[in-house]
């Protein structure tokens, strides 16, 4: 029963790289989401996706970049890093959005940028 | 625009302690509320929701109730246990594009 999996768990970067960070669910859910979180702030969303082939931006989208071409992948990009982007990197499902959905999370994504 | 306002933590309590954490909310119409909770080192679980007004929230002993006339979704637990040490985050969904607003979540420490 795997839910939502994330790769890696944990990632250091320089300034200026690039790198994917893997998102994979297997509850054939259509709506799926990246969010960022960081001291006091609660969870931010950057992107979002309400099925295949379809993505838009949320609150804090640039310097990320995301693609659906399956109903199961939603893989977000840091195109080139940058130390404010460090933080932990959460990506959720949930069935096509309701107002009763709850949604389901991975692990997350310890990412630091130095 | 909509929004999730909750108590600062740590809320440090004593095991067996009474439990309330705050929220409260701005949003248009009528949205779902939920408390989600964030163990260390894993993702956010939801722990209880209500989706109408007056509706009471329930999980592992924890309650919430929507006051649609307070504007709040405070969370309480009668006798709190060192395993419920976590994060906890209130949540709405917005009914105009259903999307999670966050509060900035509480962190609480239980002591044996």
């Amino acid at each position: 029963n795997a839910g939502v999996t994330q790769t890696p768990k944990f990632q250091v970067l320089k300034t200026g790289q690039s790198m994917t960070l893997q998102c994979a669910q297997d509850m054939n859910h259509e709506y799926m989401s990246w969010y960022r979180q960081d001291p006091g702030m609660g969870l931010r969303l950057i992107h979002y996706s309400v099925g295949a082939g379809i993505t838009d931006q949320g609150e804090v989208p640039n310097g990320y970049n995301v693609s659906r071409s399956t109903t199961e992948d939603f893989p977000l990009r840091l195109l080139s890093a940058a130390p404010s982007q460090t933080s932990v990197y959460f990506c959720a499902s949930s069935p096509p959005p309701g107002l009763n959905q709850p949604q389901h999370f991975g692990d997350g994504t310890r990412l630091s940028i130095l | 625009g909509d929004s999730v306002t909750q108590m600062e933590g740590p809320v440090t309590l004593s095991e067996e302690a009474f439990l309330t954490i705050n929220c409260t909310y701005t949003a248009t119409g009528y949205p779902s509320l939920f408390w989600y909770v964030q163990y260390p080192g894993e993702g956010l679980q939801l722990l209880l929701k209500a989706t109408k007004a007056d509706d009471k929230g329930s999980n592992k002993g924890f309650e919430a109730t929507y006051r649609k006339e307070t504007t709040s979704f405070h969370l309480e637990k009668g006798s709190v246990q060192v395993s419920d040490s976590a994060v906890y985050f209130c949540a709405l969904k917005s009914r105009s594009n259903y999307q999670l607003i966050w509060g900035a979540g509480t962190k609480l420490i239980i002591k044996p």
